[in-house]
């Protein structure tokens, strides 16, 4: 298996202002994935977190709003920018890959309200 | 455009009991199947899963049905204890698991009554 940690655990931010979850993982994965989950929603792909290259974006979330960094195979960010009360929801690192068995992952995710 | 469809958003069932919960799926591209259990403040933990090629799996407590003519699955958990009481959603992905997205349904949530 693998532990995730995901920072923070949750915030609480002014309208336009940004945040940035750091998703922590203790051992090199091979797919690193950011999910949202709105309230009474699903779990809805934000996008691929691709390692040295720019993230893979699911159609209706673009980079200006919610860029993310994979600097290596352990760790991944995502900021949720110019923040609006829409944006409140539980954000969520998952991770998948070799040696995981085909499940995927998630953190203890991130509450975020917007006021 | 809901491809993967939990109908119920809540169920409550009798400690002891069987707790049912049911999942549909629009997709025929679907191949592989999982279920996660999430508590309040917690990450979803994976439960359970299957493949097209098989219609149950059965892990202890926990067993997952797969109809795929009718497009449908299922959680049975027996029998139902207190710490099962969380949300529960089913999620599909294709046969490329781990290098395409899982599509998730929207929620049921079990409560289980001592």
């Amino acid at each position: 298996s693998a532990v995730i940690s995901q920072k923070p655990s949750r915030d609480i931010c002014q309208r336009g202002t940004s945040l940035t979850i750091q998703c922590q993982v203790d051992s090199q994965v091979t797919m690193m994935f950011w999910y949202r989950q709105q309230p009474g929603q699903s779990l809805t792909l934000i996008a691929t977190a691709n390692q040295g290259s720019e993230a893979t974006y699911e159609s209706g979330f673009v980079i200006d709003k919610f860029p993310i960094s994979r600097p290596n195979l352990t760790f991944s960010t995502l900021t949720v920018s110019n923040m609006s009360p829409e944006d409140s929801s539980i954000y969520l690192c998952s991770v998948s890959g070799q040696g995981l068995g085909e499940k995927l992952f998630f953190g203890s995710g991130t509450q975020l309200s917007v006021l | 455009d809901q491809q993967v469809k939990q109908n119920s958003p809540s169920l409550s069932v009798q400690e002891g009991r069987i707790s049912i919960l049911n999942c549909d799926y629009t997709n025929s591209m679907f191949d592989y199947f999982l279920w996660y259990k999430k508590y309040p403040a917690e990450g979803p933990t994976f439960l359970i899963s299957i493949s097209s090629i098989k219609d149950k799996n059965e892990d202890g407590r926990f067993t997952v049905f797969l109809n795929k003519s009718a497009k449908h699955l299922s959680l049975h958990i027996v029998p139902s204890q207190p710490g099962d009481s969380a949300v529960y959603f089913c999620a599909a992905s294709g046969p490329n698991f781990g290098n395409e997205k899982l599509t998730f349904g929207t929620g049921t949530r079990l409560t289980i009554i001592p």
